[in-house]
């Protein structure tokens, strides 16, 4: 139980390009997803919090422009990447909470690798 | 500000050389304290949660413990297998489900 899937799992695309990446969950209902961003060798840093229906919440630094989170139903959350720069190439990584349970716990997805070249 | 801090950065045993990694926290209030596993490319998998000092958690290999100011995740007998990156995370009571992760102890385990 408490699986999150991502999708894809890795995309190159081209700068100034804008990339949609998936997270579902897909044995439970996920009242609030969490976007991390991971760089090599560093640990996660949280880019923004959604609940299903509401907007999201981003951290401090976090352009929401740039960044758009839409929370549309309680198993889909996706993160585009408007206008995409080599910069923010980056290992996405989505979470879900809300698993019966364990109603706190996050479960990860497997990440989403960007290459902008 | 809420912290938390993993050492050491990283690790190397023998296999069934028994260790443990340490987690310190400096938080205004604890919710629950996380322990994942992430191996390269992937995402984290969840290990343990615990809640209040004193808790402890088994898991195959892996027993986490907490107290007040800081979780040991102790491995006994490791194999090759359980090479991979320990990360400890807090949630605090107050505002949104947020996780503060420590930046992991990376573990390998030589055959």
């Amino acid at each position: 139980g408490a699986v999150v899937s991502q999708h894809p799992s890795w995309v190159i695309c081209k700068s100034g390009t804008s990339v949609k990446i998936e997270c579902r969950s897909l044995d439970f209902q996920a009242t609030t997803m969490f976007w991390y961003r991971q760089f090599p060798k560093q640990s996660l840093m949280l880019m923004a919090t959604s609940n299903e229906g509401s907007k999201a919440t981003y951290e401090q630094g976090v352009e929401k422009d740039k960044f758009l989170i839409n929370h549309a139903s309680l198993t889909l959350s996706t993160l585009t990447v408007t206008s995409a720069h080599p910069e923010d190439s980056s290992f996405y990584i989505c979470s879900a909470s809300g698993a019966s349970g364990n109603a706190e716990t996050q479960y990860f997805g497997p990440g989403t690798r960007l290459l902008v070249l | 500000e809420d912290q938390v801090t993993q050492s050491p950065e990283a690790l190397r045993l023998q296999e069934g050389e028994s260790s443990s990694l340490n987690c310190s926290y400096t938080v205004s209030g604890l919710r629950g304290l996380f322990w994942y596993r992430q191996d390269p490319g992937k995402g984290p998998e969840f290990l343990f949660t615990l809640y209040s000092a004193g808790e402890e958690k088994e898991k195959e290999r892996l027993k986490a413990t907490l107290t007040k100011k800081e979780s040991f995740l102790h491995i006994t007998a490791p194999k090759p297998e359980d090479s991979a990156t320990y990360l400890c995370a807090v949630q605090v009571n107050q505002g949104a489900q947020k996780l503060v992760f420590g930046q992991g102890t990376r573990l390998t385990i030589n055959p």
